[in-house]
């Protein structure tokens, strides 16, 4: 089954607490993206990636890191996570860049 | 950094109504997507309209693309409580040539409720 899928679902940390999320697909797309979901903001886009080692931030990358050493992989890096950065995280892949997007089924992050 | 304005922001409706959701921008986008995204869940492409003027039906929702392709809508017809969601507009640019520049820009969402 084609998907994308993120780990973890649900994670409470406190500030300054390294952590990551995971995000994987196994469409073989060369384009990947996180997101992150307030209420009244919609989705913002935080990281992107066009391929293998290509990464370009999106519209709020502060505070936040990714790599691309793989296709099928694209982790979300929180260094020093703070209050602000509480939000819903998806993660995103598509054949061609940001056309027919796949979402992942979304990380709540709390941190207090 | 370009806008993408939706609106309304919540909509409450009864099961028949028609309900119409729109998408503006003072950008142009060289193509504009809408998702639609239910609770716990991530958000699920619906169309893509990608030339000015275009209109796209999907059963009982009709997507136009503005001729200037700053604006865009999503109309249902007879709505049912099964499209109750969250609707997003998102836009995308290209270069001259054709090429993403890899970025997508959302609009805030609309809150539909549809009651039986």
């Amino acid at each position: 089954e084609a998907q994308v899928t993120q780990n973890p679902r649900y994670l409470i940390t406190v500030t300054g607490k390294k952590l990551t999320v995971t995000c994987s697909q196994n469409m073989n797309h060369e384009y990947m993206s996180w997101y992150r979901q307030d209420p009244g903001l919609g989705l913002r886009q935080i990281y992107y990636s066009m391929n293998v080692e290509v990464t370009d931030k999106g519209d709020v990358p502060e505070g936040y890191k990714v790599s691309r050493k793989e296709k099928r992989n694209f982790p979300l890096i929180l260094e020093s996570p703070s209050p602000n950065q509480t939000s819903l995280y998806f993660c995103a892949s598509s054949l061609i860049p940001v056309y027919e997007q796949y979402f992942g089924p979304g990380t709540r992050l709390t941190v207090t | 950094t370009q806008l993408l304005e939706q609106s309304p922001q919540f909509l409450s409706i009864q099961e028949g109504e028609n309900l119409t959701v729109y998408c503006n921008s003072s950008s142009v986008f060289s193509s504009l997507q809408w998702y639609r995204q239910e609770p716990g869940e991530g958000p699920v492409l619906l169309v893509t309209v990608v030339t000015g003027g275009e209109v796209k039906k999907l059963k009982r929702l009709t997507f136009q693309f503005g001729d200037a392709r700053k604006d865009s809508s999503l109309h249902i017809t007879a709505a049912q409580p099964g499209d109750t969601g969250l609707y997003l507009c998102a836009g995308e640019t290209q270069n001259a040539g054709g090429t993403s520049y890899g970025k997508l820009t959302f609009g805030q969402g609309t809150i539909l409720t549809v009651h039986p």
